[in-house]
C-alpha cells in the first residue's frame, strides 16, 4: 500500500521559515517523481514543485521561486520542502503526490497544514 | 496554461447524468487529467490521459476531449459521487489545476 505521511506544518510569523517533510512507504521511492501541491482554505488546488526520481530535474511554481527548496533522501525515503520567506498567502495545507506517467498525481498524503500569520 | 472550468456548481439529483467541462488557455493535447475531492479529504486521481481511469474508479466515470475542450461525464450520479472535481494539465511547467465544479445534491 502507498503511503504518503506529511509532517512540519504550524504556526509561523510571516518572514519565517519551515521544513515539510514527507515519509513514503509502499513504492520504488529511488525511481518516483514526487510533488507537493498546496490547497489554501477553501480554495482550489495549486502545484507548488515537482523533483524527479534523481533530483537531477526540479521545477518549482512562480510563486514560490527563489523561496522554497525540495530535496530528498534517498537513505529515509523522505521527501522535503524547505520553505523561507513565508508570506500570509502560502497559508494552505501542502500535499506529498506521487508523480504518475507524464505528469498526473496519483496518490496523495493525509496533507499538513500552514499558517502563516503574526 | 490556464484552465477553467463549468459549470461552477451543478445541482443534481442521484442516478442523473452529470457532464463537466474543461477548457484550457492553449491547447494540452491529451495531457488532461480529473480528480475528485470530498470535504476533509485529499484529492484523488480518476481520469489521466484524457479518458483512462485510473486503478479502483468505477465505469461510470468517463472522459473525453482533446486539444483544449475537454469533458467528464457520469452517467448516473451515485451519493458519494457529490463532491468537488478538479481539470488539470501536464502538458507544460508548471503544472496547473482547473478552478473546480461543485458537484452538490439537489
Amino acid at each position: 500500500e502507498v503511503l504518503l505521511v506529511e509532517s512540519g506544518g504550524g504556526l509561523v510569523q510571516p518572514g519565517g521559515s519551515l521544513r515539510l517533510s514527507c515519509a513514503a512507504s509502499g513504492f520504488s521511492f529511488s525511481n518516483s517523481g514526487l510533488n507537493w501541491v498546496r490547497q489554501a482554505p477553501g480554495k482550489g488546488l495549486e502545484w507548488v514543485s515537482f523533483t524527479s526520481a534523481s533530483g537531477a530535474s526540479i521545477y518549482y511554481a512562480d510563486s514560490v521561486k527563489g523561496r522554497f527548496t525540495i530535496s530528498r533522501d534517498m537513505s529515509k525515503n523522505t521527501l522535503f520542502l524547505q520553505m523561507n520567506s513565508l508570506r500570509a498567502e502560502d497559508t494552505a495545507i501542502y500535499y506529498c503526490v506521487k508523480h504518475f506517467q507524464w505528469g498526473y498525481f496519483d496518490f496523495w498524503g493525509q496533507g499538513t497544514l500552514v499558517t502563516v500569520s503574526s | 496554461i490556464v484552465l477553467t472550468q463549468s459549470p461552477a456548481t451543478l445541482s443534481l439529483s442521484p442516478g442523473e447524468r452529470a457532464t463537466l467541462s474543461c477548457r484550457a488557455s492553449q491547447s494540452v493535447s491529451s495531457y488532461l487529467a480529473w480528480y475528485q475531492q470530498k470535504p476533509g479529504q485529499a484529492p484523488r486521481l480518476l481520469i489521466y490521459e484524457v479518458s483512462n481511469r485510473a486503478t479502483g474508479i468505477p465505469a461510470r466515470f468517463s472522459g473525453s476531449g482533446s486539444g483544449t475542450d475537454f469533458t467528464l461525464t457520469i452517467s448516473s450520479l451515485e451519493p458519494e459521487d457529490f463532491a468537488v472535481y478538479y481539470c488539470q494539465q501536464c502538458s507544460n511547467w508548471p503544472r496547473t489545476f482547473g478552478p473546480g465544479t461543485k458537484v452538490d445534491i439537489k
